[in-house]
């Protein structure tokens, strides 16, 4: 079945460590892009990627990083210099950047928790 | 700026009976999209339905339509019908402008429960 995956469900994280979160979609789509929710909030965006080897930041980037080496695979990296990273993550894809209609398609999510 | 409100932070329903949730939006371009997403407890979102600026119909998917008034600027989400599994998180999204491509704003949701 074609879908995105994220991985690991939970992650606990200690003061000023580094993680990363997995994101693999298998849809052969171009675009990606990452999402932070935050309880009882909308989703904010971080990062998005319109195509490999290229990605730009969301309204909020800092603290953030990603990569896009791979057309199905967008990492994102919670640095230790993202202040208050416990949220949830939600890795999207939609099939390419522009066109009207173009719906993205969300992962199961990521819970993030700093203690 | 851009933005979505959401009023309604959380609707009841009965089951069998419609619901509309509402969403008013703020922007400045012709061109634009507008999406609803529905967020069960299980955190994944499921894309419901779309609505373009240039749509001459409102969208329709199901038991699921978008009372679109562009003067309004409101795009509301009818579910006709309701049943149990529709209790959920609703977000109201928009895509601004052709150069925006795929970047959504997302409203604050409205939560709602569907009653036996």
């Amino acid at each position: 079945d074609g879908g995105i995956t994220q991985s690991p469900k939970y992650l606990f994280r200690k003061e000023g460590q580094n993680v990363t979160l997995s994101c693999e979609q298998n849809l052969n789509h171009d675009a990606m892009y990452w999402y932070r929710q935050d309880p009882g909030q909308g989703l904010r965006l971080i990062y998005y990627s319109q195509i490999v080897n290229d990605f730009q930041k969301g309204d909020i980037a800092e603290g953030y990083s990603v990569s896009r080496e791979k057309k199905e695979s967008f990492p994102l990296t919670v640095t230790s210099a993202q202040k208050n990273p416990t949220a949830f993550y939600l890795c999207a894809s939609s099939m390419d950047w522009g066109g009207s209609g173009r719906e993205q398609f969300f992962g199961p999510g990521t819970r993030l928790t700093v203690l | 700026a851009q933005k979505i409100t959401q009023t309604q932070p959380g609707m009841f329903v009965q089951e069998k009976e419609a619901v509309t949730l509402d969403c008013t939006y703020d922007t400045s371009d012709q061109s634009y999209g507008l999406f609803w997403y529905k967020q069960p407890s299980s955190g994944e979102m499921i894309f419901l339905i779309y609505q373009g600026s240039y749509d001459e119909q409102n969208a329709t998917e199901g038991r699921y339509s978008l009372n679109f008034q562009k003067a309004r600027k409101s795009a509301n989400l009818v579910i006709s019908a309701s049943q149990l599994g529709d209790s959920a998180m609703y977000f109201c999204a928009m895509r601004e402008g052709q150069n925006q491509g795929g970047k959504l704003i997302f409203g604050q949701g409205t939560e709602l429960s569907v009653k036996p």
